[in-house]
């Protein structure tokens, strides 16, 4: 069975630009967290998605935002990047909340 | 607001010894909570507490949850240089928080 897969595992974006990260959960999982791990740094809580609806947020701007598809794979998008944006972004899957959720390898942005 | 804290937040052993990590919660509503080792990128589940005073063992690793007193702990027994990682506590409320982790180095 597959894991939760992401893509791209790497992006380099400068100032301003956006920014596209993808994230296909495990088979038969509606729910998809995203989380943002800059260096060195826990991981913070960005976005939670389940059955297309968005969830929770996290104490983010608004320049973050995503959506889940009818498949229940997500997208989270960053407008206007900024350098402090550069981080680790981990997107995660979960059947039921309370439950264990399983990450997927990440997708490293660099923003210069 | 929900709230987790893990200690040490970074520790440095040799290999053989045995490490106790900490982790203490604030949270409305608590579900569970979870532990999770971070080597490179995605971090790997290791345990699922629910209940107070159960242990759950995993070969050298062992975790036990205190609901009363709100906190759990992670042991390591015999450690081994590949058990260096980050330890991620987490705990479910109205979502998943998780605390800052806590950086293990194993050196030989």
């Amino acid at each position: 069975e597959a894991g939760v897969t992401q893509s791209p595992t790497h992006l380099i974006k400068t100032r301003g630009q956006q920014a596209t990260l993808r994230c296909s959960p495990i088979s038969g999982h509606t729910s998809v967290y995203w989380y943002q791990q800059a260096l060195g740094l826990g991981l913070q809580f960005l976005l939670w998605y389940d059955e297309g609806e968005e969830r929770n947020r996290g104490n983010f701007p608004p320049r973050f935002s995503g959506r889940q598809f009818p498949n229940y794979s997500s997208e989270l998008n960053v407008n206007a990047l900024e350098l402090e944006d550069s981080a680790l972004y981990l997107c995660a899957s979960f059947q039921d909340s309370g439950n264990t959720i399983y990450f997927g390898e990440g997708s490293w942005l660099t923003v210069v | 607001e929900d709230k987790v804290v893990q200690s040490p937040l970074s520790l440095v052993v040799h290999e053989g010894d045995t490490v106790t990590l900490n982790c203490s919660y604030e949270v409305t509503n608590f579900r569970s909570l979870l532990w999770y080792k971070q080597e490179k990128k995605a971090p790997t589940f290791l345990f699922m507490l629910t209940s107070s005073g159960i242990e759950k063992k995993s070969g050298r690793l062992s975790s036990i949850l205190d609901k009363k007193e709100l906190f759990s702990i992670l042991n390591i027994t015999a450690t081994q240089t590949g058990d260096s990682a980050i330890y991620l506590c987490a705990v479910w409320s109205e979502k998943l928080v998780f605390g800052k982790g806590m950086k293990l180095t194993v050196n030989p």
